[in-house]
């Protein structure tokens, strides 16, 4: 199995700042198979990246993903104030999909 | 717009049954693998099962291996998981979720219902 392990657990920043999130996989992600979600109380998580830099659909290009083999960054350019939610990382080309245990971003 | 729709959650007893449903809308719902995921109160995302766009191939995490099943109506467009001699600890809400790409058991979930509460307790 596919251990994530997401760092910072927690994020304070302002808006207008600028927020970088990792994932370190504990073995190599199969052909990239990186995604990025974020997730805000009582809602489902939205897919923001795939394949570990791809946008999906309608996701603002403040939002950037990057990285291979074992480590991946998600990254937003300038936080506004809608981007304060959890955001957790993905794997999805091993079996079991696993996921990492997700970054808080809070207002400062 | 693509739509999924949980239902059959509820509160249960350790060891009790229960089955969720999960009503897909439009899309072609037999060209989608399909997957259960599940969130403990206040923990992270767990993934559960997968299966495939046709219902041959089904997959689970260790922690439901044996007791629950994943299947499928492609005529009903529903999914639907079977949860058997349930356990305090798959307390969560669930989700079913659908892939980005068609055909494949290997793609980010770009769509997601809005879950359904599953609690174990006595």
């Amino acid at each position: 199995e596919i251990v994530l392990t997401q760092s910072p657990g927690t994020l304070s920043l302002s808006p207008g700042e600028r927020a970088t999130l990792s994932c370190w996989a504990s073995q190599t992600v199969t052909r990239s198979y990186l995604a990025w979600y974020q997730q805000k109380p009582g809602q489902a998580p939205r897919l923001l990246i795939f394949g570990a830099s791809s946008r999906a659909t309608g996701i603002p290009d403040r939002f950037s993903g990057s990285g291979s083999g074992t480590d991946f960054t998600l990254t937003i350019s300038r936080l506004e104030p809608e981007d304060f939610a959890v955001y957790y990382c993905q794997q999805y080309g091993s079996s079991p999909i696993t996921f990492g245990q997700g970054t808080r971003l809070e207002i400062k | 717009q693509v739509q999924l729709v949980e239902s059959g959650g509820g509160v249960v007893q350790p060891g009790r049954s229960l089955r969720l449903s999960c009503a897909a809308s439009e899309f072609t719902f037999s060209s989608y693998a399909m997957q259960w995921l599940r969130q403990a109160p206040g923990k992270g995302l767990e993934w559960v099962a997968v299966i495939s766009y046709d219902g041959s191939n089904q997959y689970y995490a260790d922690s439901v291996k044996g007791r629950f099943t994943i299947s499928r109506d492609n005529s009903r467009n529903t999914l639907y998981l079977q949860m058997n001699s349930l356990r305090v600890e798959d307390t969560a809400v669930y989700y079913c979720a659908r892939g980005r790409v068609s055909y494949s058991g290997s793609s980010a979930y770009q769509y997601w219902g809005q879950g359904t509460l599953v609690t174990v307790s006595s």
